[in-house]
């Protein structure tokens, strides 16, 4: 069945330096994918989202890309911030009338070093 | 801030007991969603409701019940808890999507032991 993964389920990153997290998806018919953030006890919240017909946006800070090719997402934080710590993941959803379709990645950990 | 609001954020709970969890929003958004998630898992949906007094499955919707008399409010009750259900609960909302597509939002989640 389609699905949406992550390659490294961890990362460490000096704090300064730029992170990339990656997520492969496996639905083709996939139109839209958010990113999330998570820290520890809270909720999962919202960073940035693309639709298909894009393979590129930015936001303050963080940049998204899809590969559509290679089913490929990717979430890009410039000058990683300890407060930047986190688990995240990505979403992928295909078109369906409620939202009962988004399909969630497990998560990436985000740590950043001092 | 408005937003959504769970309740009660942490419960323990014994195995056979109904636990009943509360969800409200503000946005008055069309979408409410319950997902549970579990280590090594991504959310997965318990059940959703597209408005008022409509409601259906999602993909691990068995020991749940849930009712939407209020556009508001979407509580999940456990009808008989076992402790495979033990899990922390999220629940989210959204608009009707749009051209652009719309995000779901998350509340802060509540935590569920079963011992």
């Amino acid at each position: 069945g389609e699905s949406v993964g992550l390659h490294l389920p961890t990362l460490s990153v000096q704090e300064g330096d730029n992170s990339i997290i990656n997520c492969a998806y496996s639905n083709s018919a996939s139109d839209y994918f958010i990113w999330y953030k998570q820290e520890s006890g809270k909720g999962p919240q919202f960073i940035i989202d693309i639709r298909s017909n894009m393979d590129k946006r930015q936001g303050q800070r963080v940049t998204v890309l899809l590969n559509k090719t290679v089913k490929h997402l990717s979430l890009q934080i410039a000058a990683t911030q300890p407060g930047d710590s986190a688990v995240y993941f990505c979403a992928e959803n295909m078109g369906d009338n409620y939202g009962q379709n988004f399909v969630f990645g497990p998560g990436t950990r985000l740590s950043v070093l001092p | 801030d408005a937003g959504i609001t769970q309740s009660p954020r942490y419960k323990i709970t014994e195995t056979g007991r109904q636990v009943t969890l509360m969800c409200h929003q503000t946005w008055s958004h069309s979408y409410m969603f319950w997902y549970r998630q579990d280590l090594g898992h991504g959310l997965r949906l318990i059940y959703y409701s597209a408005a008022a007094d409509i409601t259906d499955k999602g993909e691990v919707p068995d020991g749940y019940v849930v009712s939407r008399s209020k556009t508001e409010n979407f509580p999940l009750t456990l009808e008989s808890a076992t402790r495979s259900q033990t899990s922390v609960y999220f629940c989210a909302s959204r608009e009707p999507r749009t051209g652009s597509g719309n995000t779901i939002y998350f509340g802060e989640g509540s935590w569920l032991t079963v011992v």
